[in-house]
């Protein structure tokens, strides 16, 4: 059962221009998402997250909307940059008792120059 | 301030055997966490411990195990290893809990099983 889905395996994106990550999710309990970049033979690094509360985040190239009636959430990088080439992964969590992170599958960016 | 460090970083083994991965937080960082990865699958948490404690348990079968010491490092162990455990497992700290607090990624353990 995946409640975290994310269905764009790849993404490719010229430099310069907007890259669109997508994710869904099924648990109307997740209050807290995440985005995460992972680099090969590297552990994911966190990226932005965004409270239930809100339905916008910033933090300068990198901006995280979440629509909570549709159970939506997306990346928006710009502009792209070569070394945004990464795999994404959109994570949730909930409240206590579901504290745990819920991975989505990942998206694998990449850049063209 | 050193990340979060795994050892071995790559390891095989065959059907049958058991393996132990080990992982040191942060300094400062008391919640340890697990996940496996696996292709088409994502990150998958395992369980999450803090004091020495399990705090937190994903659903995988109890061959599935792991334990943290007083300075915050945590092993897992799994026995009686399957083909289809070969993954990579990845270690996380926080501060004080997955909660409210950021995980910190190692790079993980890519395991092996033939």
């Amino acid at each position: 059962d995946q409640q975290v889905k994310q269905n764009s395996p790849s993404l490719s994106v010229q430099e310069g221009r907007i890259s669109i990550l997508n994710c869904d999710y099924t648990n109307s309990m997740f209050d807290y998402f995440l985005w995460y970049k992972k680099y090969p033979a590297e552990g994911p690094t966190f990226l932005i997250s965004i409270s239930s509360i809100k339905d916008k985040n910033e933090d300068g190239r990198f901006t995280v909307f979440l629509n909570k009636s549709a159970k939506h959430l997306s990346l928006h990088i710009v502009p792209s940059q070569p070394g945004d080439s990464a795999v994404y992964f959109c994570a949730a969590r909930g409240d206590f008792g579901n504290e745990k992170l819920t991975f989505g599958t990942g998206t694998r960016l990449t850049i063209i120059p | 301030k050193a990340g979060v460090t795994q050892t071995p970083r790559y390891l095989i083994k065959t059907r049958g055997q058991q393996v132990t991965l080990s992982c040191s937080p942060i300094s400062g960082h008391r919640s340890v966490s697990w996940y496996q990865q696996t292709p088409g699958q994502g990150l998958q948490f395992l369980f999450e411990y803090f004091s020495e404690t399990q705090r937190n348990k994903g659903n995988f079968p109890g061959r599935f195990s792991g334990r943290q010491f007083s300075n915050s490092r945590s092993e897992m162990n799994v026995s009686t290893l399957e083909l289809g455990d070969s993954a990579l497992y990845l270690c996380a700290s926080s501060l004080a809990t997955m909660r409210t607090d950021t995980q910190y990624f190692g790079p993980g353990t890519r395991l092996t099983v033939l």
